[in-house]
This record gives C-alpha cells, structure tokens and sequence, in this order.
C-alpha cells in the first residue's frame, strides 16, 4: 500500500534549519510528484512547493523562495525539505503529499511532522 | 496568487441536517476546485476534486456543485463522523492555494 513516512518532530531555535524526510514505498517514487505543505496551528493549509522525483526539478511558493530547497535520493525513495532562518511564525505542521496524475490534486498525505521554533 | 475564501467559517449543525459551505475564488479557476476534510490531529482526505466528482470511498451524501468562480460542498444529511473542518483548494495554477475552513460542529 501507498505509504509517505516522515520524519519525527522537531524543536528549533530562531535562526536555525529543519530538515524533514519523507520516504515513500508502495508505488513507483519517480512517477508522482510530491508536494510539501504546513499548517500552522489552528490555521489552514498553505502550499510551499513540489519536487519531481524523477529529474529532481523542483517548484516554490514566492514566499518561500531562499528559504526552501527540496532534494530527493531516488535510492532510497526519499525526497527532503530543508527550511532555513527558522522564525516563530514557521511553527507548524509540515506535511509531504503525493499528487495523483489522475486527479491532480493529493491523494495520499504524509502523517505530518511537527516543527516548533522556539527560543 | 488566486484568493480562496469559504463561508461560513464556522457551522452548527445537527445529524440528519443537509449543509452547504460556499468557496469563492478570485478569479476564474475553470473546474481545478477540490474539498478535503480534516480531523484534529490528522492529515486532511480528499472528498471531491474536479468540482464533483468523488473520490474513491467516499459517501455519496458528500456532493460539489459550481462552475467559474463560486463553488459549494454539500452533504445531504450529516452524519457524526462528518463533524469536522472542510476545505477547499484551487489546483488551476500554482502555487495551489485553499480557503480558510469551514469548522462543522456538532449543534
């Protein structure tokens, strides 16, 4: 079955970086698009960007530019989001998402990884 | 980027009541409109993408409607797995951008 397996929660200072894992197994890594999104708690969803798993390009939102890099290892079925100068409104829920070529839109999610910045 | 805005934002409703919550996007989106629902504590699930059609599983008292710009979630009668926050997302252009939610709370 499809899975997307994140990596556990994390505590930053401000100015620091997170970098979260996303592993996925159950279906072929190179031919889905996996996006990243964050929740902030009790707030919506808010769309931070997509890798390609098959040619490692890569999609951000303007708001994130500088700040996000997403990586994949197709060794390993992997992809990675690294946010940088953490500051304490990226608090949040961060999830991976895969997007279906059928429907465009998620169908299967991550469990969510839980990043706090905090001083 | 396209602006997505749901109303209400919140919403007291019964089991057995039929519910609509209402998405407006900003400029035309075509029919690139989905709903998910979301539960404390969890990732959100996909009900509906494409305007209507319904992904694989989910009860049929779960419905969409609109075309262009206004887009509406119906469900026929609540059930209380239903309670719950629904949002709804435009995937026309990126960056995908969602409403705010809608919280359906038990009345």
């Amino acid at each position: 079955q499809v899975q997307l397996v994140q990596s556990g929660a994390e505590v930053k200072r401000p100015g620091a970086s997170a970098k979260i894992s996303c592993k996925a197994s159950g279906y072929t890594f190179s031919s889905y698009f996996i996006q990243w999104l964050r929740q902030a708690p009790g707030q919506g969803l808010e769309w931070m960007g997509m890798i390609n798993p098959n040619s490692g390009g890569t999609s951000y939102a303007q708001k994130m530019q500088g700040r996000v890099t997403m990586t994949r290892d197709t060794s390993t079925s992997t992809v990675y989001m690294d946010l940088t100068s953490l500051r304490s409104e990226d608090t949040a829920v961060y999830y991976c998402a895969r997007r279906s070529p059928v429907s465009l839109v998620v169908d299967y999610w991550g469990q969510g990884t839980l990043v706090t910045v905090s001083s | 980027d396209i602006q997505m805005t749901q109303s209400p934002s919140t919403l007291s409703a019964s089991v057995g009541d039929r519910v609509t919550i209402t998405c407006r996007a900003s400029q035309s989106i075509s029919t690139y409109l989905a709903w998910y629902q979301q539960k404390p504590g969890e990732a959100p699930k996909l009900l509906i993408y494409q305007v209507s059609t319904l992904e694989t599983g989910v009860p049929s008292r779960f419905s969409g409607s609109g075309p262009g710009t206004e887009f509406t979630l119906t469900i026929s009668s609540l059930q209380p797995d239903d309670f719950a926050t629904y949002y709804c997302q435009q995937y026309n252009v990126y960056p995908w951008t969602f409403g705010q939610g809608t919280k359906v709370e038990i009345k």
